[in-house]
């Protein structure tokens, strides 16, 4: 592995259904977020982790969860999906207060 | 709140020449400041990172240039080729809150270069 890996590539999920997209990274670096992307929107903070153990709320936190149990690992979930969760989802990393570094993306669509 | 604006939102270009990429953020309070490339469909690639204490970064053929204390930055790309084509995202890391790390971006400029 090198830099930051998402999985899965693309899902289409029904509503109402549980979901949790995976992030790895091996950089180690301590900082760790996940951002959506929607059209005309930006990408916007859903959720980060400062480091392994601890987890913020972000910009768009709602019908989001995160955890950190380890520097290189952090999942997204959505425990109810709906439409308006429809996006494409990065995760990023960092160390510290420097370069940030963005995986693939994860393209979601929830019907 | 930190908000940054990218101008223009689109570009068009013929090959070869030089372009500027425009960004402008609200608060100077900021880390540094990011210029991201997005190919289509893909993720986001860093292109230049820039400290608050620094007015430039050069890579190749690109320049980024930062001026914190009216809010600014441009990113300069000289010789432009169609491989150039793609959507430039401006990020500043924002002083103070919680959340270290934590990048506001601009909506981006969609660059088009033509042979």
């Amino acid at each position: 592995i090198a830099g930051i890996t998402q999985a899965p590539t693309s899902q289409i999920l029904a509503a109402g259904r549980r979901m949790t997209l995976r992030c790895t990274q091996d950089m180690r670096h301590n900082a760790m977020y996940w951002y959506r992307q929607d059209l005309g929107l930006g990408l916007r903070l859903i959720h980060y982790s400062n480091t392994a153990g601890t987890t913020g709320k972000g910009e768009v936190p709602d019908g989001y969860s995160v955890s950190r149990a380890n520097t290189d690992d952090f999942p997204l979930t959505l425990a109810s999906a709906v439409p308006s969760q429809t996006s494409v989802y990065f995760c990023a990393s960092s160390a510290g207060t420097n370069e940030q570094f963005f995986g693939p993306g994860t393209r979601l669509t929830v019907l | 709140k930190q908000e940054v604006t990218q101008i223009p939102a689109a570009l068009s270009v013929p090959e070869g020449e030089n372009l500027v990429l425009n960004c402008s953020f609200t608060d100077s309070a900021i880390y540094n400041l990011q210029w991201f490339r997005q190919d289509p469909g893909k993720g986001l690639t860093s292109l230049l990172l820039i400290q608050s204490s620094q007015r430039e970064q050069t890579s190749g053929r690109l320049n980024a240039s930062l001026d914190k204390s009216s809010g600014r930055s441009t990113l300069y790309i000289a010789a432009s080729q169609p491989g150039d084509s793609a959507t430039y995202l401006c990020a500043v890391e924002a002083i103070g809150g919680s959340t270290l790390g934590r990048l506001y971006f601009g909506r981006g400029t969609q660059l088009t270069v033509w042979p």
